[in-house]
């Protein structure tokens, strides 16, 4: 049972270039989730799907684009990458957009802008 | 203010002792609260929820306190294998989302 994969594990973009970061869940969880984990700064919502069909702007969101493909993948998108935007992002999922259900988080994905 | 503080640590014990994390929050109209685990380099992992009544999962005790918006999480008989990180995690409150505000962590180091 993988649970909730990520890729790339790591990357390394130079300013101005774009990529997509990959997430998918096995799990049949309605719900997914992207964060950016900072030093000092917790994870914070980047945005997020409450469901197939739907996403919506968490609280940190300007310079990300967000696809829910399908129910398994969600995928982030960086169309030009800043060194502000070097991080650890964490994709994450959980049964429903109830308050109380756990959020099973991905391996993460290092990415540095230089 | 922020959403969730914590103590960042460390907090360095030796093997066998007991250590206990505060958390405050702030948003009176949270209703969901939780205390991951992370360890070096990894994901966050939850460790458990916490209940109005208080709750108890083998070494790890979990509180609330609704009034002074105050969460605690006590570690009895610490192992090296408790170190990690442990974040608090409180539900943001109102809507029909599930979005999780979350601690800075506190770091915990057991010695042996």
């Amino acid at each position: 049972n993988a649970g909730v994969t990520q890729t790339p594990k790591f990357q390394v973009l130079k300013t101005g270039q774009s990529m997509t970061l990959q997430c998918a869940q096995d799990m049949n969880h309605n719900s997914m989730y992207w964060y950016r984990q900072d030093p000092g700064m917790g994870l914070r919502l980047i945005y997020y799907s409450a469901s197939e069909g739907t996403t919506d702007k968490g609280e940190v969101p300007n310079g990300y684009n967000v696809s829910r493909l399908n129910k398994r993948e969600f995928s982030l998108r960086l169309e030009s990458a800043a060194p502000s935007q070097t991080s650890v992002y964490f994709c994450a999922s959980s049964r429903t957009s109830g308050g109380d259900y756990e959020q099973y988080f991905g391996p993460g994905t290092r990415l540095t802008v230089t | 203010r922020k959403e969730v503080e914590q103590d960042p640590g460390p907090f360095n014990v030796p093997e066998g002792a007991t250590v206990a994390f505060n958390c405050t929050y702030s948003n009176s109209a949270s209703q969901s609260f939780f205390w991951y685990r992370q360890d070096c380099r990894k994901e966050p992992k939850l460790l458990m929820s916490v209940y109005s009544s208080g709750n108890e999962d083998g070494r790890f005790t979990a509180q609330l306190n609704r009034a002074s918006q105050y969460i605690s999480l006590l570690i009895r008989d610490s192992k090296l294998s408790d170190s990690a990180t442990y974040l608090c995690v409180v539900n943001k409150g109102g809507g029909a989302t599930n979005k999780l505000i979350f601690g800075t962590g506190t770091l915990l180091a057991v010695q042996p």
